[in-house]
């Protein structure tokens, strides 16, 4: 079935340092979302991407659709303590609205 | 505060127990999620309501029974249930295709 697969699982940097993760399926994707889940709390949305070659920034964070949408990725400049949680991609393609999620990526972050 | 309510936040019940789990958006969403997250599997899919029907079903046990008397409550009724259940059940809502709100969550435990 649809799969979307998210690296690394896990990652652990000190506080300035940047984190990345990425998303990738086999299929071509028509939108992707991401979601950020805090130690404790529930996902919360952050960006969808839909155009191929996408980019979008929010303060620190930089969020990237590949050309073939295939592949996304979320890059966080000079990582801060608040950054912590899990960062899930999810594939929005179905036409029922569900979301196929990532196994995501929890970043922990040494101050 | 995502305007997505859950209840019980925490349930323990037994195997032979009947439960039910409710969400709740005042958002105008028309379509509404029930996810469960584990350890082992973290965000599954477990049925889609759009407008009041059921339009997936993610091969879910039928111990697990949904209901959705209109579009702005959803219910899972958990009966019989086996202690590799236990995980915390997460509610979302959304307009049709666009980002999902979700609920706190309810943290179950079946001993």
């Amino acid at each position: 079935g649809q799969q979307v697969m998210q690296i690394p699982q896990y990652q652990h940097v000190q506080e300035g340092e940047d984190f990345t993760t990425y998303c990738n399926s086999s299929t071509t994707l028509s939108n992707i979302q991401w979601y950020k889940q805090r130690p404790g709390g529930h996902p919360v949305f952050l960006i969808q991407l839909v155009k191929s070659g996408e980019v979008k920034k929010q303060k620190r964070l930089t969020f990237q659709f590949g050309e073939a949408k295939k592949n996304s990725s979320l890059h966080i400049t000079a990582t801060q303590t608040t950054d912590v949680g899990t960062y899930f991609c999810a594939d929005g393609s179905s036409n029922t609205g569900k979301l196929i999620f990532g196994q995501g990526t929890t970043l922990q972050v040494k101050p | 505060e995502t305007g997505v309510t859950q209840t019980p936040r925490h349930l323990v019940m037994g195997m032979t127990n009947k439960k039910s789990l409710k969400c709740e958006q005042h958002l105008g969403h028309n379509a509404m999620y029930w996810y469960k997250q584990s350890a082992k599997k973290p965000l599954e899919l477990m049925f889609v309501y759009n407008f009041k029907e059921q339009t997936e079903n993610n091969s879910v046990p039928s111990r697990f029974s949904p209901e959705c008397p209109n579009s702005s409550h959803l219910f899972l009724h958990l009966h019989t249930l086996q202690p590799e259940d236990s995980a915390l059940y997460l509610c979302a809502s959304s307009l049709a295709g666009g980002e999902q709100f979700f609920g706190p969550g309810t943290r179950l435990t079946v001993l």
